[in-house]
């Protein structure tokens, strides 16, 4: 197994450009998620998804988009990028306890992150 | 709203020191899962343990060993005989009920080990 892989794995982008940060899973989990790493602030989530064509907002969701078309992607699009987005991004995955969403998650797996800087 | 707090920016000490890194968490659900991460200057996040709320045995794994204390809301991790490769961001981290809604992380302990 990859594990969690996230392409690309550092990207520059000018003020008011778009992006798509990858991120892809072969471990077969239903759960999804991302996470971003700023100095002395931790991770913090983003958005989530539960399971393929479900998705919902994370702690800090505002510029960012997401969707989850199957169980093994699930990319990040950042609309219109802000030089406050310049942070670390993890993508993470987990599987469920009991075989449906409904009986919680066990521990996060991370990708290798996406070092992410907007000028 | 939980809440994780690792009131330990970073720590320095010599190679073969045992050392504590504290967390302290706050949640009002009563069922709960706590972890830690290790993040060494590469980069990657690696797992280290999950504790669930209902367990309150402390738990060894060679060097490492985690102390969980409710009464305190207290998830403490010590290294014993510590490596210069135990030198990373150390992250303590608390998942409520399912866990669907992510994890609430604290702003990590960076551990030095000096040779």
């Amino acid at each position: 197994n990859a594990g969690v892989t996230q392409t690309p794995k550092f990207q520059v982008l000018k003020t008011g450009q778009s992006m798509t940060l990858q991120c892809a899973q072969d471990m077969n989990h239903e759960y999804m998620s991302w996470y971003r790493q700023d100095p002395g602030m931790g991770l913090r989530l983003i958005h989530y998804s539960v399971g393929a064509g479900i998705t919902d907002q994370g702690e800090v969701p505002n510029g960012y988009n997401v969707s989850r078309s199957t169980t093994e992607d699930f990319p990040l699009r950042l609309l219109s990028a802000a030089p406050s987005q310049t942070s670390v991004y993890f993508c993470a995955s987990s599987y469920s306890r009991t075989g449906s969403t409904s009986g919680g998650f066990y521990e996060q797996y991370f990708g290798p992150g996406t070092r992410l800087t907007v000028t | 709203a939980q809440k994780v707090t690792q009131a330990q920016t970073e720590i320095s000490v010599v190679e073969k020191e045992d050392v504590t890194l504290d967390c302290v968490y706050e949640t009002r659900d009563t069922t709960y899962y706590l972890f830690w991460y290790k993040q060494p200057p590469s980069g990657e996040l690696v797992f280290l343990i999950r504790r669930n709320s209902f367990d309150e045995q402390n738990e060894i794994s060679g060097r490492y060993s985690w102390n969980f204390q409710k009464s305190t809301s207290s998830f403490n991790f010590t290294i014993t005989a510590s490596q210069v490769v135990d030198s990373a961001v150390y992250f303590c981290a608390l998942s409520e009920g399912g866990g669907a809604d992510g994890l609430t992380f604290g702003k990590g302990t960076h551990l030095i080990i000096q040779p």
